[in-house]
């Protein structure tokens, strides 16, 4: 049962540190997306990559956030410098371009 | 852009009953429209999803409608057991070759026994 992975699953750091979450999307898919989760937003789209590729960042705050796709296995999120409001459940998904897409476990960040 | 409106919030039933949510999207192009299962600190899980092509679709005690001239769908549940709550998300495909979801806001259901 393939299933998309993320690293790490909590992460806990102080204001100014720079964070790194990481995502294997399931073999084969080629499509891959950050997601952002917390109370008050619900899911927000903050970048997606087609064939490593980006092709939409407008979700995310440009001056600290930054995706890339190193190659086909790995998706990373970086935030520098993290903020407590950057605190939330943050989601990679994976999936082929017919529509489906399916969520990894999560990194739960808190930024004190 | 798209915009996707989820209701109810929360919706309380009891076990054996039936559950339904409703959504209503706003662009005209969308042609996907799955739903998400997501139970506490979990992952959103995909339960069920409709293409523009069919109005409804199928799987043991769910179903989901569509109505694309109304521009709605809905998320039936049947005989709903405790382990069926949970929040639920539907999600609208935007115009673009790529399928970006745009989310509604989410249901939380719970099922009293």
């Amino acid at each position: 049962d393939a299933r998309v992975t993320q690293t790490p699953r909590d992460k806990v750091t102080e204001m100014g540190q720079e964070v790194t979450m990481r995502c294997q999307p399931i073999l084969g898919h080629n499509t891959v997306f950050w997601y952002r989760q917390t109370m008050m937003q619900g899911l927000e789209l903050l970048a997606y990559f087609r064939n490593r590729a980006p092709l939409d960042d407008s979700g995310m705050p440009k001056d600290r956030f930054s995706a890339e796709m190193p190659d086909a296995t790995l998706a990373t999120l970086k935030i520098q410098p993290s903020e407590p409001r950057d605190s939330a459940v943050y989601f990679c998904a994976s999936g082929l371009t017919a529509g489906e897409q399916f969520f990894g476990p999560g990194t739960r960040l808190t930024v004190l | 852009g798209e915009n996707v409106e989820q209701h109810p919030s929360t919706l309380s039933v009891q076990e054996g009953d039936s559950a339904v949510i409703k959504c209503t999207y706003s662009d005209s192009a969308s042609n996907y429209f799955p739903w998400y299962k997501q139970e506490l600190g979990k992952r959103p899980q995909l339960i069920i999803d409709i293409r523009s092509n069919v109005g409804e679709k199928k799987d043991q005690r769910i179903a989901v409608t569509l109505n694309k001239t109304a521009k709605h769908f809905s998320l039936h549940i049947t005989e709903t057991q405790p382990e069926d709550s949970a929040v639920y998300f539907c999600a609208a495909s935007t115009n673009t070759g790529f399928q970006k979801l745009v989310f509604g806001t989410g249901t939380r259901l719970l099922v009293s026994p």
